[in-house]
């Protein structure tokens, strides 16, 4: 598969739940980002990875936990979330972090806490 | 913090007249304005972006204005057709992290 691929495409947890969210992308991009998007809201970032490493971490409860183990794959693991946190997680690649390029978003996972 | 103002937050034009959508940022120092438009149930996807060198950028339908003294930035769609119905956003580049901060998105209707 092609471009930015996100697993699940729809997540409803409990509270007490821990999940994982998946991404991956066959790019060959070095940087990925974690957003998330509420109804009328700017899409907020939440996480960057740059070859690997974290660059940013927007003042993300720890509740939300990244992890990026090679460029082409960025998880994001959930546990003990709060109703509040129900939204459309989308994930993104990019050449550079650096620059203003293009990023190329995946099709998202709407997640329900419950 | 540093944000990026959209307006209007719904516009609803008739097919074949123009539609245009305005952005006001903050940050005086960011250098690139992309925009995406996400249809419903779809992933935000790069429709046209400028450079701050530039005052303006045309690609077929899809035109994008900068401003930088003013500090806005406009995207402008002509002859428009069913198939621009979506929400659309604009983004400034902060220069200080390279972040890209959003405005909060504009639904485009195009009325038959």
């Amino acid at each position: 598969e092609t471009g930015v691929t996100q697993t699940p495409r729809h997540l409803v947890m409990g509270m007490t739940n821990k999940k994982s969210l998946k991404c991956e992308q066959h790019l060959g991009h070095n940087a990925m980002y974690w957003y998330k998007q509420s109804a009328k809201k700017p899409l907020e970032l939440m996480f960057v990875y740059n070859f690997k490493e974290q660059t940013e971490n927007n003042s993300v409860p720890s509740r939300f936990s990244p992890e990026c183990p090679n460029s082409s794959h960025l998880f994001l693991h959930l546990h003990t979330l709060q109703p509040e946190d129900s939204a459309l997680y989308l994930c993104a690649s990019s050449p550079s972090w650096r620059e203003g390029l293009e990023q190329y978003f995946g099709p998202g996972t709407r997640l329900t806490v419950t | 913090g540093e944000n990026v103002e959209q307006h209007p937050s719904t516009l609803s034009v008739q097919e074949g007249d123009s539609a245009v959508i305005k952005c006001t940022y903050s940050d005086s120092a960011s250098n690139y304005f992309p925009w995406y438009k996400q249809e419903l149930g779809k992933r935000p996807q790069l429709i046209i972006d400028i450079r701050s060198n530039v005052g303006e950028k045309k690609d077929q339908r899809i035109a994008v204005t900068l401003n930088k003294t003013a500090k806005h930035f406009s995207l402008h769609i002509t002859e428009t057709q069913p198939e621009d119905s979506a929400v659309y956003f604009c983004a400034a580049l902060m220069d200080s992290n390279y972040q890209l901060i959003w405005g909060a998105g504009t639904k485009l209707i195009i009325k038959p």
